[in-house]
């Protein structure tokens, strides 16, 4: 069954110090989707970045990078030089909407990012 | 620009009674998703619409769930008989392809108390 799980329950950092966030998946498919979401306090769920299990190459937006290892099954998330402003919940989803049909999310349960000033 | 727009943004309601939450995606998107999001828990699906078919309603958790969406566009999420485990935030996500796997745009949530 598919499933995503996020070890990290919370994180603390200093503001200019580098994180990363885990994401770790199981899917029985070979075609699925992996994204990325940040849910600040306001709640809205953010949309960061989708990935397709067909393109490893890592990705970088600005402060932000993605490393998807399809070996260890496992899609982490980079923020460089945090800012407080990148306080929030990340979400991790994985989506195997060729074989469902319904191209709904599975979630893991979110790491909490504090970045102290 | 125009995002996902959910109503109320909270709702108390007593043990029992019934509660209607509003979604009114993007517009043009075909694609409609609606998920619970307990304390602490990342989002559950419930269900979901492709224009007016409900083409999933695998994640709703009993038959007190109830949604439509029958003119393709706004939805409603309908919760009859509510029970102290319904409180949570109902999230409702609106993507535009008919088919394939997009990213997915999400609303701020009706946050559900039951007392």
């Amino acid at each position: 069954a598919q499933k995503v799980t996020q070890a990290q329950t919370e994180i603390s950092v200093v503001e200019k110090e580098d994180v990363t966030l885990d994401c770790v998946y199981e899917t029985r498919d070979t075609t699925y989707y992996l994204f990325w979401y940040k849910q600040p306090p306001s709640g809205e769920l953010v949309f960061l970045i989708r990935r397709n299990s067909f393109d490893e190459q890592n990705e970088i937006s600005g402060r932000y990078s993605w490393n998807f290892q399809k070996s260890t099954s496992s899609f982490n998330f980079t923020i460089t030089a945090s800012q407080v402003v990148d306080s929030a919940v990340y979400f991790c989803a994985l989506s195997e909407g060729y074989t469902s049909g319904t191209y709904k999310y599975i979630f893991g349960t979110g790491t909490r990012l504090k970045v102290l000033a | 620009g125009a995002g996902v727009s959910q109503s109320p943004r909270y709702k108390v309601a007593k043990r029992g009674q019934d509660v209607a939450l509003r979604c009114d995606p993007i517009s043009g998107h075909v694609s409609l998703f609606w998920y619970q999001q307990a304390l602490g828990q990342g989002p559950e699906f419930l269900t979901y619409f492709q224009n007016e078919a409900q083409l999933d309603k695998s994640g709703l958790p009993s038959d007190r769930f109830f949604a439509e969406r029958p003119e393709g566009s706004v939805s409603t999420l309908k919760i009859q008989r509510t029970q102290q485990e319904d409180s949570a935030v109902y999230l409702c996500a609106s993507s535009f392809p008919t088919s394939g796997v997009y990213e997915q745009y999400f609303g701020p949530g009706t946050r559900l108390t039951v007392t």
